[in-house]
């Protein structure tokens, strides 16, 4: 089966780092994604792995451990406006494309 | 400017009732795909298409149809047989490989049953 986990809910404070994990097991694996979602609106691009080891984009770091089946999402110098839900994604093989498999989704509360 | 919409924006149906949510891009993807969302949850894959008049059944595509007539438009029609339709409804496109791109979303349509 497929499985993608991620906690449901987090706190953190403005200004901290905040460290949002994603296990996975997947039948095919080329990649995984993070996507940011502010209530009511679509998932917008935040990071792509595909080989092990740290992306740094910004305040935005992803790192993917694929022996694991872990990879996290780090965000530093927390705003406000972090405040969101993060969703871990794979992108699983299928049929000779590709489509993304997602987990439930992680919600970030972001406090002054 | 180059991108996918959904329309319409907010979708009531009456129980026992067919509606269709429309989907449309100008990116010149081949791929294209529709997820459902439900409150506090992550999304689940209902349908996805590769290549014009070409389309595979995800997750959860009981109680849905859609068609690719044109490589710009998939729309998806939630037909009678959705037993619990209300959800929020999120068209994407891709290369066809996806790849480090991943996923152009729309908007969302929510739908609501009445």
């Amino acid at each position: 089966g497929q499985n993608i986990d991620q906690p449901t809910e987090m706190t953190a404070t403005e200004g901290a780092i905040v460290q949002i994990n994603c296990t996975y097991q997947t039948s095919g694996f080329n990649g995984l994604f993070w996507y940011q979602q502010h209530a009511g609106e679509a998932p917008t691009f935040l990071s792509y792995n595909v080989l092990d080891g740290l992306e740094e984009k910004g305040r935005f770091s992803s790192f993917l451990s694929r022996s694991k089946g872990y990879s996290y999402l780090l965000l530093k110098e927390l705003q406000m406006k972090d405040s969101a839900s993060y969703l871990c994604a794979v992108l699983q093989p299928s049929g000779g494309y590709n489509k993304l498999i997602f987990g439930a989704g992680t919600r970030l509360a972001v406090h002054p | 400017d180059g991108g996918i919409t959904q329309s319409p924006k907010y979708l009531f149906r009456k129980e026992g009732q067919n509606v269709t949510l429309s989907c449309e891009q100008n990116l010149n993807h081949d791929a294209m795909y529709w997820y459902r969302q439900d409150p506090g949850q992550g999304l689940r894959l209902i349908y996805y298409s590769q290549i014009v008049n070409d389309f595979q059944k995800g997750d959860i595509a009981e109680g849905y149809s859609v068609s690719r007539e044109k490589k710009e438009s998939f729309p998806l029609t939630v037909t009678s047989a959705q037993k619990n339709p209300t959800a929020f409804y999120l068209c994407a496109s891709s290369i066809r490989q996806a790849g480090g791109y991943g996923y152009t979303f729309g908007s969302g349509t929510r739908l609501t049953v009445v």
